[in-house]
């Protein structure tokens, strides 16, 4: 079993949808959760950080982390074409430094 | 602020070959790391360096690669013969210090081995 698991998708929505972006991991240690957004040839840059259970909005973006259940959320409100891109989770185990543990990403396509 | 340089951005080489790739990371950035992202695929830690000084690279295929960064600022990833599965793109990223936990990444090498 994979340390974080990640649906790659392709997503596909129409302009103004709600989507809602998931990853699960096995390993109850990791204290520290983020999403990455990675457009096409380039490389990842951090959209949400969440530090332990809880919710927090920045925006169109709402991260939800559920550590009883190994379980983090991504919603994108009103979605805008501009937000297709590929969305990376990851995550570590303290804030010292060390390195991040990424999901495989999802695909997402929005279109007007 | 410049974000992190990678260069070359693409590189076409046959396997068996030789190849090398340089980050200069943000300026004053401590930490950096270099992660393999094979397509379709996040991601994953080859080695981090602390200043000079190599604090992981317990998944670093050390019979065919190999990493420094002199003076504590650019690295160099290289690898040497190049397999077939090695084709990837390379990210380099770095970390400021104090309590900033954020990585910022460069653009990426994209490797193809033929």
């Amino acid at each position: 079993q994979k340390e974080v698991e990640q649906d790659p998708g392709p997503l596909s929505v129409p302009e103004g949808a709600i989507v809602s972006l998931n990853c699960t991991y096995s390993n109850s240690a990791f204290q520290y959760f983020m999403w990455y957004r990675q457009y096409s040839r380039k490389g990842p840059e951090l959209l949400m950080y969440t530090y332990s259970s809880g919710n927090k909005e920045d925006g169109r973006f709402t991260a939800q982390v559920d550590k009883s259940s190994k379980y983090i959320s991504l919603f994108i409100r009103d979605s805008q074409p501009s937000d297709s891109a590929t969305y990376l989770c990851a995550m570590s185990y303290n804030q010292a430094g060390t390195a991040l543990i990424f999901g495989k990403g999802t695909t997402l396509s929005v279109s007007s | 602020e410049a974000g992190v340089a990678q260069s070359p951005r693409y590189k076409i080489i046959e396997k068996r070959q030789s190849v090398a790739f340089w980050c200069n990371p943000i300026s004053g950035h401590a930490t950096l790391y270099w992660y393999q992202q094979i397509l379709g695929q996040g991601p994953k830690l080859l080695i981090q360096f602390q200043n000079n000084g190599v604090v992981d690279d317990s998944q670093l295929p050390k019979d065919r690669f190999s990493a420094e960064r002199l003076k504590g600022v650019d690295s160099t990833l290289k690898i040497q013969p190049a397999k077939l599965e090695d084709s990837a793109v390379y990210l380099c990223a770095s970390r400021g210090t104090g309590g900033t936990y954020e990585q910022y990444f460069g653009p990426g090498t994209r490797l193809t081995v033929t």
